[in-house]
């Protein structure tokens, strides 16, 4: 079973910061999903990854594989980046495991 | 192209009666799944369909059951329901069932409060 873990867990940061948030996990995977979940419920695919890094926008997602750790960054940070940020890794080939989130606000 | 589209988004029931929730896959989309989010916690994997048949299951008793159609539309039923069953539940959609190599397209969910 794959164990994903998140940090931090909740995050204050102002406006204009550069925000990282961490991923890590048990078991070797395909890709691994960053998603965004505004209050209210919804969820929003970031980005799916393999290896290397991925760019849109102001978010930028890396992964190592080898270290089973990923990173979700956003640069220039924006009131309406503020969400909770989810990684998630697939077990079994056809379901995912998602970490428990980071709680971001950012103040302007 | 259309999203995800679920429904009720939210719904109140008591102990012990049923409930049906409904998902409208993304056009193209053959693959739904199905999760459960606590508060406050992430989504924990129900089930998933596949071309109309269950294609995996997560820890979950025998009461959570659901339904694929021919237009990839699901439902998911949930019987005799109990206190922890209040949860938001969402619907994802993909053109695959591998979650490693496709994009998923969530639905906004749908939030059971059971009294």
């Amino acid at each position: 079973k794959n164990e994903v873990e998140q940090s931090p867990q909740n995050l204050t940061a102002q406006e204009g910061e550069f925000i990282t948030i961490n991923c890590s996990y048990s078991v070797g995977i395909s890709a691994l999903h960053w998603l965004q979940q505004h209050p209210g419920g919804g969820i929003v695919s970031l980005f799916m990854l393999s290896s290397g890094k991925k760019k849109h926008g102001r978010l930028i997602a890396t992964i190592n594989i080898q270290e089973k750790h990923s990173s979700l960054h956003i640069t220039a940070s924006h009131p309406r980046d503020s969400a909770v940020y989810i990684c998630a890794v697939p077990e079994y080939g056809n379901k995912l495991v998602f970490g428990a989130g980071t709680i971001l606000r950012v103040k302007s | 192209e259309t999203g995800v589209t679920q429904s009720p988004t939210h719904l109140i029931k008591t102990r012990g009666q049923q409930v049906t929730l409904r998902c409208s896959s993304q056009s193209g989309h053959n693959t739904v799944s199905w999760y459960q989010q606590a508060l406050g916690q992430g989504p924990q994997f129900i089930f998933q369909y596949y071309r109309e048949e269950e294609n995996g299951r997560g820890n979950f008793p025998p009461r959570f059951s659901g339904l694929q159609f021919p237009n990839y539309s699901s439902e998911l039923n949930v019987n005799a329901l109990e206190l922890d069953d209040s949860a938001l539940y969402l619907c994802a959609s993909s053109d695959g069932y591998i979650s490693g190599a496709n994009v998923l397209t969530f639905g906004a969910g749908s939030r059971l409060t059971v009294l």
